[in-house]
């Protein structure tokens, strides 16, 4: 079946730092992979998506590769800010699932000033 | 273009009781998802409806349905509500992206406390 592992939070970074998310999926087939951001008391944003491998999906200066190879669309910033705290879910759609997305745990962020 | 809408925000029921939430898509939008966010199981896949029918179910038991009226506002019904029902229920609309998948825009969910 379609599953997604995402690394285990909370991360803490300090403003400015380097951010990386680890996401890692299993599914057969072409999946499509998106990554949702939950600010508290809030429902999920699609923040980006990729829909082939290669394909590269960016958004707000976050950025995550399609991976087929290795399977990961690990999700990346280049400098984080305190606005970037929240809770981020990668996430999965694919055809032998009637495109459901299947989410990851989540992985919570704090960025601190 | 208006976001996904969900009504109530917050709903406090009793065991035993029903409870009716509501979803309205994004304009032109014609399919909805409906997932269920706990801490203990995290976000799962509850049902889709497309042009008033059901497309596709998850692994949830009988107790919750849902259904789809013409302009695609959705409702979802959970009956004989259980302690285990309480969590965050998010609706989605969904964009078809070109055969590769829908990319879903979420509500703000509507949150169910059950006493």
């Amino acid at each position: 079946g379609n599953s997604v592992t995402q690394m285990e939070g909370p991360v803490t970074l300090s403003e400015e730092a380097f951010l990386t998310i680890n996401c890692t999926y299993t599914a057969t087939g072409y999946p499509s992979l998106f990554w949702y951001v939950q600010y508290p008391g809030e429902g999920l944003q699609l923040l980006l998506k990729a829909t082939k491998a290669d394909d590269k999906g960016s958004n707000k200066g976050f950025e995550a590769t399609y991976r087929k190879e290795t399977t990961s669309f690990h999700l990346e910033k280049g400098s984080v800010q305190v606005s970037d705290s929240a809770v981020y879910f990668c996430a999965l759609s694919n055809s032998n699932s009637g495109y459901a997305l299947n989410f990851g745990k989540g992985t919570s962020l704090l960025v601190t000033p | 273009k208006a976001g996904v809408t969900q009504t109530p925000r917050y709903l406090i029921k009793t065991r035993g009781q029903q409870v009716t939430l509501s979803c309205s898509p994004i304009s032109g939008h014609r399919s909805v998802s409906w997932y269920q966010q706990t801490p203990g199981q995290g976000l799962q896949f509850l049902f889709e409806y497309f042009s008033e029918t059901q497309r596709n179910k998850g692994n949830f038991p009988g107790r919750f349905s849902g259904r789809q009226f013409s302009n695609s506002r959705s409702e979802m019904n959970v009956s004989t509500l259980e302690l285990g029902d309480s969590a965050l229920y998010l609706c989605a609309s969904s964009l078809v992206l070109g055969g590769t998948g829908y990319e879903q825009y979420f509500g703000p969910g509507t949150r169910l406390t059950v006493t």
